[in-house]
């Protein structure tokens, strides 16, 4: 079974500092997606990464895929209340289906 | 706007109980999941649907079944619910082709078995 492991699970920060969160697996994943779930909703998709390698920016948000497709991260600059919420990355395997990390919670105090 | 939509977003029932988890996507998808989400542990695949009257067991479908009648209704269902079943379930949809299409998610629904 492949398996996604995700740091920190905790994160409480205040407003304008920067964070990373990390998401690591021994597995090769086709591509990796990033989720943001808040209270009472369900996730919604941020971004999907698919090369080794990629680098894809979403405002203040960075996101990156290992050259190996093992691990991921998503960097967050001057991190704003707005940010906060659960953070799920979720990789793809070979089959199609997401296998997700346990998510990490980042609260942003202002 | 897509949607995905959820029967209840609370459920209270006791142990031994038949529970039925009904979920409606109206964006034609072919693709329907069954997830729950428990505190650090993340999401786990229940089962899922490709196509009407088809479903594949996912991660942990023990105490499970499902049933799509129809393209746009994908349902859980509880033979008998028990206390371990407490958690929140969350339904997604995705269209067929490309191999990392979005998951869109409905809004959840926390069932408490008692």
């Amino acid at each position: 079974t492949q398996l996604l492991e995700q740091s920190p699970q905790f994160l409480s920060i205040q407003e304008g500092e920067n964070l990373t969160v990390y998401c690591n697996s021994s597995s090769v994943f086709s591509s990796l997606q990033w989720y943001r779930q808040e209270p009472g909703e369900g996730p919604v998709l941020l971004v999907t990464v698919v090369t080794g390698g990629e680098v894809k920016k979403l405002k203040r948000l960075t996101f990156q895929f290992g050259d190996a497709r093992k691990d991921s991260s998503l960097h967050i600059t001057a991190a704003q209340p707005g940010d906060t919420g659960l953070y799920l990355c979720a990789g793809q395997d070979q089959g199609g289906k997401l296998i997700f990390g346990q998510g990490t919670e980042l609260s942003v105090k202002p | 706007d897509v949607k995905v939509t959820q029967s209840s977003r609370y459920l209270v029932k006791r142990t031994g109980e038949k529970v039925f988890l009904e979920c409606v996507q109206d964006m034609d998808h072919e693709n329907m999941f069954w997830y729950r989400q428990d505190p650090g542990l993340g999401l786990r695949l229940i089962y899922f649907s490709y196509d009407v009257k088809m479903k594949e067991k996912g991660d942990i479908p023990e105490g499970y079944s499902v049933s799509r009648e129809k393209k746009e209704r994908f349902s859980l269902i509880l033979e008998s619910a028990s206390t371990n079943q407490t958690s929140m379930y969350l339904c997604a949809s995705t269209s067929g082709g490309a191999f990392y299409n979005e998951q869109f998610f409905g809004p959840g629904t926390r069932l408490t078995v008692l």
